[in-house]
């Protein structure tokens, strides 16, 4: 069975520190993957998507990035955050193919900017 | 633009029935999902819709209509594991998922 996993679940970080969030997913072999950020009261936002190694969509204009290094990881990072970068951070995956079907995500991580 | 539209809050006793709206106004219509989502937690996904009319998985049902470009969740027979939010969100023309800000449904005994 496919399994998707991200870490760290929680973290604090000053602003101006960089971050690097990290998600994996198993069970599954060139899937869809997506880093999404969910802010209190608004819907989620898609921020990177991926249909394979090296291909990476950037959906929203900010000083984040991503990129896929392996065919089942992908990361987000940032080499200086930013107060407004706080939020739940989720990383999902769907199955390859040209349509997004339904996503499976990970267990999320909450970043708190200072 | 793209809107989706659903209900802040709720509130509903268990054992009763609710019913979760959702509006949308998209660019194309290429299916809308549901996702549940406990307080902390990732989302699940509940229900899909592409057609109009009434999918009913167990206690849960969602209903569709494209003309009118809505959408409800029906869960019965509430129970206490139900509180949570749920997400509303449509595909697009181009594949792309819009979503919901959500619906906090609040259970009480």
């Amino acid at each position: 069975s496919q399994t998707i996993h991200q870490w760290p679940a929680t973290l604090v970080q000053p602003v101006g520190s960089p971050l690097s969030l990290e998600c994996t997913v198993e069970g599954t072999s060139n899937p869809n993957l997506y880093w999404y950020r969910q802010a209190a009261g608004r819907g989620l936002q898609l921020l990177f998507y991926s249909v394979g190694i090296g291909q990476i969509s950037s959906e929203v204009p900010q000083n984040l990035s991503a990129s896929r290094p392996q065919d089942r990881q992908f990361i987000l990072s940032s080499k200086k955050l930013l107060l407004s970068d706080s939020g739940f951070y989720l990383c999902a995956w769907s199955p390859p193919g040209g349509e997004v079907g339904e996503l499976f995500f990970g267990e999320g991580s909450r970043l708190t900017v200072l | 633009g793209q809107n989706i539209d659903q209900p802040t809050e709720m509130t509903a006793t268990e054992g009763a029935i609710v019913q979760i709206n959702c509006t949308y106004q998209t660019s194309g219509f290429n299916g809308l999902f549901w996702y549940q989502q406990h307080a902390g937690e990732a989302p699940t996904f509940l229900s899909y819709n592409v057609l109009d009319g009434l999918e009913e998985k167990g206690r849960f049902s969602s209903f569709l209509s494209r003309s009118k470009g809505y959408s409800y969740l029906l869960l019965k027979e509430l129970q206490m594991k139900d509180s949570a939010s749920y997400l509303c969100a449509v595909r697009d023309s181009n594949y792309q998922l819009i979503w919901g800000a959500g619906t906090k449904l609040i259970i009480k005994p």
